[in-house]
């Protein structure tokens, strides 16, 4: 069964430092969204693609995040520079819209990022 | 804006028991409806959704959830839990205005004790 890659699995870096998550969609899904999960809340999305192209990045902070899907299949979630605060699951997800169908999202198993 | 709030926070049951966790939506159009549960470890996986026909949706491993339109909820249910149930859930809602944007609740946690 296709799943959602991502790495790194876990990330513990220094505040003001660069950090870096990837992640490979299932094979032909069109449409990745970046979910971040705080401890003991639900996963709140970050940011939406649809093939290469941004469709809502309305919740990213953009002083310190972006994220990029340069040709439409893998993507890379940044922030620079990280802060106490950014610790949290990074989730990945992606989705294919089927006619008549609910549109599913599958998630990838995320990547722990501990800030320090 | 669309909002999901999961009535409890952690639930303790004993093996057979039977479960409802408590889901209620804050948006007045279309929505689509699911349940993901996150076993210790793993990733989030989908165990049922819902979007159009019969509000009563059943999803894997016996779990069932039901669409009450006039109650805004979408409680999920099973009759008889086990040991290997014990994860978290999340109720998430889509649709809408926020094409594709999934809305989750907080999560509850359940344990089962055997």
């Amino acid at each position: 069964e296709a799943e959602v890659a991502q790495s790194p699995r876990y990330k513990i870096t220094e505040k003001s430092q660069a950090v870096a998550f990837w992640c490979d969609p299932i094979s032909g899904h069109a449409t990745l969204y970046w979910y971040r999960q705080i401890l003991g809340q639900g996963p709140e999305l970050l940011v939406q693609f649809q093939d290469e192209s941004v469709v809502d990045d309305s919740q990213l902070p953009k002083d310190r995040f972006s994220a990029e899907r340069l040709k439409g299949v893998d993507s890379t979630l940044k922030i620079q520079p990280a802060e106490l605060g950014d610790s949290a699951m990074y989730l990945c997800a992606s989705s294919l819209r089927l006619a008549g169908e609910a549109e599913t999202q599958y998630f990838g198993p995320g990547t722990r990022l501990l800030v320090l | 804006a669309q909002s999901v709030s999961q009535h409890n926070h952690h639930v303790i049951l004993s093996e057979a028991a039977s479960l409802e966790l408590g889901c209620n939506y804050s948006y007045g159009g279309t929505v689509n409806l699911f349940w993901y549960v996150q076993y210790p470890g793993q990733h989030l996986q989908l165990l049922l959704k819902y979007f159009s026909g019969d509000p009563l949706v059943k999803g894997i491993k016996g779990f069932e959830a039901e669409f009450i339109k006039s109650k805004f909820s979408f409680n999920l249910r099973k009759p008889s839990v086990q040991w290997s149930d014990t994860a978290e859930y999340f109720c998430a809602v889509g649709g809408g205005t926020s094409y594709g944007k999934l809305t989750f609740g907080q999560g509850t946690i359940l344990t089962v004790h055997p």
